[in-house]
């Protein structure tokens, strides 16, 4: 069975500056990972994916992931963050023919 | 967007009441999902279908059940409703199972008192 630990609940950043958000799973079988960032009181939307290829994956908003097999990792970085991304962040893993398991969510607090 | 619609949007009831909660898609995906989502939990899955009357269960699945009758609409039912089912409620679709992306409606807050 599949599992994602993400490291830290709340992560507070002053604007313009560099994030990361991490994210560890937990996989005996080839995995596909994905990030979700939700806005306040609205559902999830999907921010990237990695499903194969190459390991840096970028997505929308300036966002992107690198996948490492080796650390069972796929950290989230933005390398200059605004007051708009601030949201919660879900880390994803699914197997081929499992559905999606969530992280418990990273609340990204951008301060101005 | 996404096509969809979950109803009601909010809803309070009293411990022991059941309650139907609706997803309706117009995506005509094969995949449509339950999960709820509480503070320090992130999101779980409760159940899911693959098709027209074909579910399984998820993580959370005691004290739930579902049916799909049709491929665009998803009920799930409380049958007996606790207060430990106080959550926000997320349908979501996908075409595929995996590894696919999925398209979340738009919540159903539930308080159960």
């Amino acid at each position: 069975a599949q599992s994602v630990t993400q490291l830290d609940s709340q992560v507070p950043v002053f604007e313009e500056a560099p994030v990361e958000l991490r994210c560890n799973y937990s996989s005996s079988v080839s995995v596909y990972l994905f990030w979700y960032v939700q806005y306040p009181n609205q559902g999830l939307q999907l921010l990237l994916k990695y499903l194969s290829g190459s390991t840096l994956v970028k997505g929308i908003n300036g966002f992107e992931a690198e996948f490492n097999k080796s650390q069972t990792s796929f950290h989230l970085r933005k390398p200059s963050v605004h007051i708009s991304d601030t949201a919660e962040y879900f880390c994803a893993v699914s197997g081929r023919n499992t559905p999606l398991v969530f992280g418990k969510g990273t609340r990204l607090s951008v301060i101005a | 967007d996404a096509g969809i619609t979950q109803s009601p949007r909010h809803k309070v009831t009293e411990t022991g009441t059941p309650v139907t909660l609706r997803c309706h898609q117009t995506e005509n995906h094969r995949y449509m999902y339950w999960y709820r989502q509480d503070p320090g939990h992130g999101l779980r899955l409760i159940h899911y279908s693959y098709g027209v009357k074909d579910t399984d269960k998820g993580e959370v699945s005691d004290g739930y059940s579902v049916s799909r009758s049709k491929t665009e609409d998803f009920l799930l039912t409380l049958e007996s409703a606790t207060s430990s089912q106080t959550s926000v409620y997320f349908c979501a679709i996908s075409e595929g199972r995996a590894p696919g992306e999925l398209f979340f409606g738009e919540g159903s807050r539930l308080t159960v008192l």
